[in-house]
């Protein structure tokens, strides 16, 4: 099993829905849970960043993340045609210096 | 807040050429950083990571040597270089004390 799977996606959605993109783990050491946003031909791009269990909120976007279930979730409200890109989660243990673990992305195309 | 610069851009080599392709970073002093390979399809891969000046942690065996010889200065370079290397070459950096990182904006690598 990997440590971190995501769905590759395509997702594709009509401007406006509201978008919900997962990521699920295998390590139960994992306390750091980020998202990254990534355009075509671009570095990645930090979006949300939370620790632990519960939700952020930070405009349209919402991270959830269930430790018990070994579950995170990004939620985008009113998504935008300039919401397409590729979406990748990554997590991180406790222990300081420790590499992110990263999915693989999930590509998402909002239509107008 | 820390600047990430990546150089080049974009790169097309023939197999057994040189490679080198450089990191610098702005705005932070003592930063974890990491050079990180994309290829289609297989997420990022973790190819280097240095805390300090001169010390470098390899994550795959390859035929690619990572070097730092300043703080800000990031280094990835290979001797001959191999059809498999062709891929999207990204350098990241950690602040000190934290878990996230940021991502510069990447180079090309086609291998011909």
């Amino acid at each position: 099993q990997k440590e971190v799977e995501q769905d590759p996606g395509p997702l594709s959605v009509p401007e406006g829905a509201i978008v919900s993109l997962n990521c699920t783990y295998s390590n139960s050491a994992f306390q750091y849970f980020m998202w990254y946003r990534q355009y075509s031909r671009k570095g990645p791009e930090l979006l949300m960043y939370t620790y632990s269990s519960g939700n952020k909120e930070d405009g349209r976007f919402t991270a959830q993340v269930d430790k018990s279930s070994k579950y995170i979730s990004l939620f985008i409200r009113d998504s935008q045609p300039s919401d397409s890109a590729t979406y990748l989660c990554a997590m991180s243990p406790n222990q300081a210096g420790t590499a992110l673990i990263f999915g693989k992305g999930t590509t998402l195309s909002v239509s107008s | 807040s820390q600047t990430i610069h990546q150089w080049p851009a974009t790169l097309v080599q023939p197999v057994g050429s040189p490679l080198s392709l450089e990191c610098t970073v702005e705005g932070t002093s003592n930063p974890n950083l990491y050079w990180y390979r994309q290829a289609a399809g297989r997420g990022l891969q973790l190819l280097f990571y240095s805390v300090g000046i001169g010390q470098i942690s390899s994550e795959v065996p390859q035929n690619l040597s990572a070097s730092r010889p300043q703080d800000r200065q990031f280094i990835l370079s290979s001797k001959k270089l191999l059809l498999s290397d062709s891929g999207f070459y990204l350098c990241a950096l950690r602040l000190a004390g934290g878990r996230e990182q940021f991502f510069g904006p990447g180079t090309r690598l086609t291998v011909l």
